[in-house]
């Protein structure tokens, strides 16, 4: 059964501490994404990999990281210098590169900073 | 940078009534997609559209892509409760990235 898994679905973390997201795709896809989403607003672009050992900056990546060291996990870490970390992040992949192919996403993992 | 604006921010409708989501960007587009997100899900690809004009339908929705490759638009014919989330279009100019637009929260009352 193909498609993206997010773990935990849930989160909770004290301010000041690191914490890793994880993400899983079987898709055999090369293209993955890390969105943020916070309440009654779109989907802003944090990180993206275009394929294994590369990623770029998206529009919102301070205060992230990320890691592409296998083809089927882009694991994304919010470290303590983002401000405001409290929100629903995404991971998405496409089959290759670029815009022209539909992204499937996870089912999402909602983080809370207490 | 590139913007992609939705208009409304929320509709509520009556089941049986159509519903309309207005998609704008600040730069001429490659292809256009449309995603839907039911409430607590993650958003699910519904179509892309590329062509200058171009129309395409999935049963009562039906999909619009500006002649000039700038605005694209969503209706849905006869709204059902199973309508019910939030739509989003998502523009590809040329720097290879999608760009989300604000979204549009469909609400449907039966």
């Amino acid at each position: 059964d193909g498609g993206i898994t997010q773990s935990p679905k849930y989160l909770f973390r004290k301010e000041g501490q690191n914490v890793t997201l994880s993400c899983e795709q079987n898709l055999n896809h090369d293209a993955m994404y890390w969105y943020r989403q916070d309440p009654g607003q779109g989907l802003r672009l944090i990180y993206y990999s275009q394929i294994v050992n590369d990623f770029q900056k998206g529009d919102i990546a301070e205060g992230y990281s990320v890691s592409r060291e296998k083809k089927e996990s882009f694991p994304l870490t919010v470290t303590s210098a983002q401000k405001n970390p409290t929100a629903f992040y995404l991971c998405a992949s496409s089959i290759s590169r670029g815009g022209h192919n539909e992204q499937f996403f996870g089912p999402g993992t909602r983080l809370t900073v207490l | 940078g590139q913007q992609v604006m939705q208009i409304p921010q929320y509709q509520h409708v009556q089941e049986g009534e159509d519903f309309t989501t207005y998609c704008n960007s600040s730069t001429t587009l490659s292809n256009i997609q449309w995603y839907k997100q039911r409430p607590g899900g993650h958003p699910v690809f519904l179509i892309q559209l590329v062509k200058s004009g171009e129309v395409k339908k999935q049963k009562r929705l039906t999909f619009q892509f500006g002649e000039a490759k700038k605005n694209s638009s969503l209706h849905i014919t006869a709204t059902q409760t199973t309508d019910v989330g939030t739509y989003f279009c998502a523009g590809l100019s040329g720097f290879q990235k999608l760009v989300f637009g604000t979204g549009t929260r469909l609400l449907v009352s039966p």
